[in-house]
């Protein structure tokens, strides 16, 4: 079965710091998103991302962040000057244009900042 | 705004014992809904949805949940429990206006031999 892989898994960086979480979503889908668990928290929806531009993004989702589809195949999660409380797992979600109510999430990536 | 309550951060059952895993959502037009799973280490796989066609909807795993409107409800059911079911479980709602899902805060499910 198709999925969404992320990378890295794990990723360690100090406050500050810019971060890059990828994401390769499934080839023939055309809906793109990042959702993020704080630990003990539950799953908030960042962005959306749809025909190369933003559809939809939450308060959480401020100057610091911004998501890029570099090419055909990667979306990515650019965190600008990490600071402590962006520590969380990140999930990255897509879902093809037919079906919008079948999201599939990847496995996430745990961001720790320190 | 939309929101997901789930009853019961933690759940224990016995293997072959009856799963009810609760949730209820506000949201002000009828609302797509949804179950995830997480499994240890791994990602959300959604286990079943319900999008205004039956009410009582079955999902992978032999799991399934019914949608009552008048009771804002969307549960999840499992007529009897077996060791693999243990995971973290997430009730999330959607509604017409865009694509943003609304997750509840998850149920840890575990299973007793």
């Amino acid at each position: 079965e198709p999925e969404v892989t992320q990378t890295p898994s794990h990723q360690v960086t100090q406050m500050g710091q810019e971060v890059i979480l990828r994401c390769v979503p499934i080839s023939n889908h055309l809906y793109f998103y990042w959702y993020r668990q704080i630990l003990g928290q539950k799953v908030e929806f960042l962005v959306s991302f749809y025909n190369n531009e933003i559809s939809e993004k939450s308060e959480i989702f401020d100057d610091q962040f911004s998501v890029e589809r570099p090419d055909g195949s990667n979306f990515t999660l650019k965190i600008r000057s990490t600071k402590l409380e962006d520590s969380a797992m990140y999930f990255c979600a897509s879902s093809d244009g037919t079906n919008i109510n079948t999201i599939y999430f990847g496995e996430g990536s745990w961001l720790t900042v320190v | 705004a939309q929101s997901v309550t789930q009853l019961g951060s933690h759940v224990s059952v016995s293997e072959g014992a009856l799963v009810l895993l609760r949730c209820n959502y506000s949201s002000s037009v009828p609302p797509y809904l949804f179950w995830y799973v997480q499994y240890p280490n791994q990602g959300l796989q959604l286990l079943l949805k319900y999008t205004s066609a039956a009410t009582l909807v079955k999902g992978i795993n032999g799991f399934e949940a019914e949608f009552k409107k008048s009771e804002t409800s969307f549960h999840l059911t499992k007529p009897s429990a077996h060791m693999s079911d243990a995971a973290e479980y997430f009730c999330a709602v959607r509604d017409n206006a865009g694509n943003m899902l609304t997750f509840g805060g998850g149920t840890r499910l575990m299973v007793k031999p």
